[in-house]
């Protein structure tokens, strides 16, 4: 069955470093996937799309990579700070115009 | 101005009620989506609208019913309230139904009794 995996549930990492959050799936062969932000009691915002024929995607202190061979995107976000705490989503669609699969999230804690 | 807003926040009821959910939004888009999310987080889509289309999640009881009485509105409506019906439930929106990014809602948070 499609699984979809983000590595851990929680993530913490000092102020300043670079957090690296991992989104596995199987079974599956997604057209393109989306990190998205959720912070507690909020719904999820949108950060960053990469599709199936991008290796790379950078937003500001944000990167995203997508490795098709390996099933895997990468969601770095570099020079980390304490206001990037939350719960990051990886979303993935068969094709343009389906729906998204969510991943279970993790949730990362930047430590001052 | 909000852009995807949901009513209400809050939501306590006993088992075996019916009860609705209004989500609303001033984006212009053409679909609009319900999410639940349950206690482990997982959020999973139920139904996805636009004026042409509704496409259903097969796992989703018909006891949910999404009601659109124009293309800026998507209510849920829910019969015979569950205990696990309980959960978080987020309405979208996206450009048109091949729109890559959606837009979420603040969320309404169920608990059934």
């Amino acid at each position: 069955s499609q699984k979809i995996e983000q590595n851990s549930e929680a993530l913490n990492i000092q102020e300043g470093k670079t957090a690296t959050l991992t989104c596995n799936y199987t079974n599956y062969s997604p057209a393109y996937l989306q990190w998205y932000r959720q912070d507690p009691g909020r719904g999820p915002v949108f950060l960053l799309l990469i599709r199936e024929n991008e290796k790379e995607k950078r937003k500001e202190r944000l990167k995203v990579t997508f490795d098709t061979t390996l099933k895997q995107s990468l969601f770095h976000i570099t020079a980390s700070q304490p206001a990037d705490s939350a719960t990051y989503l990886c979303a993935l669609a068969k094709d343009y115009g389906q729906n998204f699969v969510f991943g279970p999230g993790t949730r990362l804690s930047v430590l001052p | 101005d909000t852009a995807v807003s949901q009513t209400p926040k809050y939501l306590v009821t006993q088992m075996g009620n019916d009860k609705s959910i209004k989500c609303e939004q001033n984006l212009g888009h053409d679909t609009m989506y319900w999410y639940k999310q349950d206690s482990k987080k997982f959020l999973k889509i139920m139904f996805s609208y636009n004026n042409k289309e509704l496409i259903i999640n097969e796992t989703v009881p018909n006891r949910f019913s999404p009601k659109s009485p124009d293309k800026a509105h998507l209510n849920l409506h829910i019969n015979s309230l569950e205990l696990g019906d309980s959960a978080v439930y987020f309405c979208a929106s996206s450009q048109d139904g091949r729109s890559e990014t959606q837009y979420f809602g603040p969320g309404t948070r169920l608990l059934v009794l």
